[in-house]
């Protein structure tokens, strides 16, 4: 049981460049997340899913692209990278979603755009 | 603007000392998370509190949920270096899940 993957675990990306953020979960969770953490500001919601099929944004979703096709894999795609894109990105999932539930988090992306 | 707030933003300490950190927001929520996080690592929770006024102990570390379901508190007792780390609140009320900025805790031996 590996929990919750992402690679890589760091990127140094050009601005205009595109690039997807890998993330699985092998504890068949219906719930995937991903957050972007920036110095000072905590951990903000990019997309979501609550499902095979489903997702919706969140607080900060421009400038990145989510699917969901199966349970396991949530990836995010970054279209064209600009250097505000700078950020360390986790991906989480849960039974349910929210916060009555255990958000499990991966070990993160640290993500440099030049 | 951060839904909710955390306070203090850093606290450095002595081991063996006390600590209080804070989690407002004007709104209520229907449940709220304590996780913590160690450098390079992602959160890691430590409670969930849902109901108003509950008070949830974790070993040396105190949890509680105001009444109005607006603010909560984390008070660690007797600190220890292991309890360094950034301590993240999170709320929620349907899919979406807001998180604190973070309190960063440093405990001296």
């Amino acid at each position: 049981n590996a929990g919750v993957t992402q690679t890589p675990k760091f990127q140094v990306l050009k601005t205009g460049q595109s690039m997807t953020l890998q993330c699985a979960q092998d504890m068949n969770h219906e719930y995937m997340s991903w957050y972007r953490q920036d110095p000072g500001m905590g951990l903000r919601l990019i997309h979501y899913s609550v499902g095979a099929g489903i997702t919706d944004q969140g607080e900060v979703p421009n400038g990145y692209n989510v699917s969901r096709s199966t349970t396991e894999d949530f990836p995010l795609r970054l279209l064209s990278a600009a250097p505000s894109q700078t950020s360390v990105y986790f991906c989480a999932s849960s039974y349910l979603a929210g916060a009555r539930d255990t958000q499990y988090f991966g070990p993160g992306t640290r993500l440099t755009v030049l | 603007t951060q839904l909710l707030e955390q306070s203090p933003q850093f606290l450095s300490i002595q081991e063996g000392e006390n600590l209080t950190v804070y989690c407002n927001s004007s709104s209520v929520f229907s449940s709220l998370q304590w996780y913590r996080q160690e450098p390079g690592e992602g959160p890691v929770l430590l409670v969930t509190v849902v109901t108003g006024g509950e008070v949830k102990k974790l070993k040396r570390l105190t949890f509680q949920f105001g009444d109005a379901r607006k603010d909560s508190s984390l008070h660690i007792t007797a600190a220890q270096p292991g309890d360094t780390g950034l301590y993240l609140c999170a709320g929620s009320n349907d899919y979406k899940l807001s998180f604190g900025a973070g309190t960063t805790v440093t405990v001296r031996a």
